[in-house]
C-alpha cells in the first residue's frame, strides 16, 4: 500500500515551452502533497505544499507564477512548470501526506520526475 | 532556518564492513527524523524513522540513533553488502512545521 506515481518518468523540452508533471497516489487519498526539487549532488529542496481544494503554499524564493501547482482530487497533485529554461532543469520529487491537512504524517516518495530544459 | 549536514559525502567500504553515517541538525526542536535511501535517478524509500521522544530505531541491519540535544543522528549498517549502495538521506521535521528538511545525502559504495 502507499504507492505515489509520478508521470512523466523523463521530459525533455525546448526553452520556452511548459511542462506538466502528474504526482497520484495509487491506493490512499492524499490531503496534502509536497514538491521537491533536487540538483545534482543537492538535498531535496521543498518548493511547495499543496492541500487538497486549496492553493499552494510556496517556499521562500519559488516563483508560484512560475511553477504552478494544482490538487484538484484527493489523489492528483500537478506541477506544471511555465516557460522552461535550462536553469530549471532538474529532478523534481513529489510526497503524499495520509492524514489531515496540517499534521506532520507521514509522506509517501514518488519515483520522480527528470527534467531537462534545451 | 533548520540546516542538516551530513557527513561523510562519500563512502567507500569493502563487503562486510559496519559502517557509520552521521547526520547532524541545529534546531534541536525537532519533531521527527528519518533515514531515506534513494538510488541513482530514483525515488526516496523510507528506512527509519524516530520519534523525538524515542532513541533510536532498528530495522534488520539498520540501526538509527537520535541525539536530540546535541543534534545528531547516526545509521549504522552491519555486515554491509554491495546491494547497500546508494545515498543515504537524513531529513527532519521541526516542531513548528510540518515539511522535511533534507540534508545533501552520504553516497555510499559498497564493493564486492
Amino acid at each position: 500500500g502507499a504507492v505515489v506515481s509520478q508521470h512523466p518518468s523523463w521530459v525533455i523540452c525546448k526553452s520556452g515551452t511548459s511542462v506538466k508533471i502528474e504526482c497520484r497516489s495509487l491506493d490512499f487519498q492524499a490531503t496534502t502533497m509536497f514538491w521537491y526539487r533536487q540538483f545534482p549532488k543537492q538535498s531535496l529542496m521543498l518548493m511547495a505544499t499543496s492541500n487538497e481544494g486549496s492553493k499552494a503554499t510556496y517556499e521562500q524564493g519559488v516563483e508560484k507564477d512560475k511553477f504552478l501547482i494544482n490538487h484538484a482530487s484527493l489523489t492528483l497533485s500537478t506541477l506544471t512548470v511555465t516557460s522552461a529554461h535550462p536553469e530549471d532543469s532538474s529532478f523534481y520529487i513529489c510526497s503524499a501526506g495520509t492524514g489531515l491537512a496540517g499534521e506532520r504524517e507521514t509522506q509517501y516518495f514518488g519515483p520522480g520526475t527528470r527534467l531537462l530544459v534545451l | 532556518k533548520q540546516e542538516v549536514t551530513q557527513i561523510p559525502a562519500a563512502l567507500s567500504v569493502p563487503e562486510g564492513e559496519n559502517l557509520v553515517l552521521n547526520c547532524s541538525f541545529t534546531d534541536s526542536a525537532i519533531y521527527n527524523l528519518q533515514w531515506f535511501r534513494q538510488d541513482p535517478g530514483k525515488g526516496l524509500t523510507s528506512l527509519l524513522l524516530i520519534q523525538s521522544s524515542q532513541r533510536e530505531q532498528t530495522s534488520g541491519r539498520l540501526n538509527a540513533s537520535l541525539d536530540k540535544s546535541s543534534g545528531r543522528s547516526t545509521l549504522y549498517i552491519a555486515a554491509s553488502q554491495p546491494g547497500d549502495s546508494a545515498t543515504y538521506l537524513c531529513a527532519v521535521i521541526v516542531n513548528s512545521g510540518y515539511a522535511l528538511n533534507f540534508g545533501k545525502g552520504t553516497s555510499l559504495l559498497v564493493t564486492p
